[in-house]
């Protein structure tokens, strides 16, 4: 069975860094793209970023609320992804998903087939 | 990137049909046939319904289905089940490989 479980969240002061883990079993993360999706209390869900595989050129790409600030990575060898967060504001609260990727191709993914639990980020 | 418009709540009794819209633009929904729906139970992870606007995953009930028209796609519940009250979210690609998510549904199973 896919399983993706984060770990990483708590609460940093407005400014710090705080770095995220996804660890992903049941599958190979060489063959998908990955990303995070957070949701502030309360509200809705928001795509944070993403990590498309090597056969796709391996690079990410962000929303524009946290590009600059974000950074998404990813260890094949130890089917890991990772999110750098640096520069946190209040707004950054949020609970982060850890996603997988469904049907990539080029820049498109069909959907998120499979979210992890969640971890808990405070910014305050 | 705005959030898509959808509906606060909507609601129905048991075995009705219910259609929940999820309005964006020509740059997004309407461009596209990237849009998935979630469903996401208090305190739970998001699960997906439908992808690629019509296609359900293995081992979502057909009673989820799912269309579009122009800017607006559209997730209908048919046989509503109390199990079905839930959070709904519809997602959409919009270009420059970025992605942009509903404001959310509630339904109430009346």
């Amino acid at each position: 069975d896919v399983q993706l479980v984060e770990s990483g969240g708590g609460l940093v002061q407005p400014g710090g860094s705080l770095r995220l883990s996804c660890a992903a079993s049941g599958f190979g993360l060489y063959n998908h793209y990955m990303g995070w999706v957070r949701q502030a209390p309360g509200k809705g869900l928001e795509w944070v970023g993403r990590s498309r595989n090597e056969r796709n050129g391996g690079t990410s790409e962000y929303a524009a609320s946290v590009k600059g600030r974000f950074t998404v990575s990813r260890d094949d060898s130890t089917n890991s992804v990772y999110l750098q967060m640096t520069s946190l504001k209040t707004e950054d609260t949020a609970v982060y998903y850890c996603v997988r990727g469904g049907y990539c191709s080029g820049a498109t993914c069909s959907s998120f087939d499979n979210w992890g639990q969640g971890t808990l980020v405070t910014v305050s | 990137q705005s959030a898509l418009t959808q509906p606060a709540s909507v609601s129905g009794s048991p075995g009705q049909s219910i259609t929940i819209s999820c309005t964006g633009t020509s740059s997004d929904v309407g461009r596209y046939i990237v849009v998935s729906w979630y469903q996401q139970h208090p305190g739970k992870a998001p699960k997906l319904l439908i992808f690629e606007v019509t296609k359900r995953p293995s081992g979502v009930s057909s009673r989820f289905s799912g269309s579009k028209s122009g800017n607006t796609a559209s997730l209908t519940i048919s046989g509503l089940q109390p199990e079905d009250e839930a959070d709904y979210y519809c997602c959409s690609y919009a270009g420059d490989s970025t992605y942009v998510f509903g404001t959310g549904t509630l339904v109430t199973v009346l």
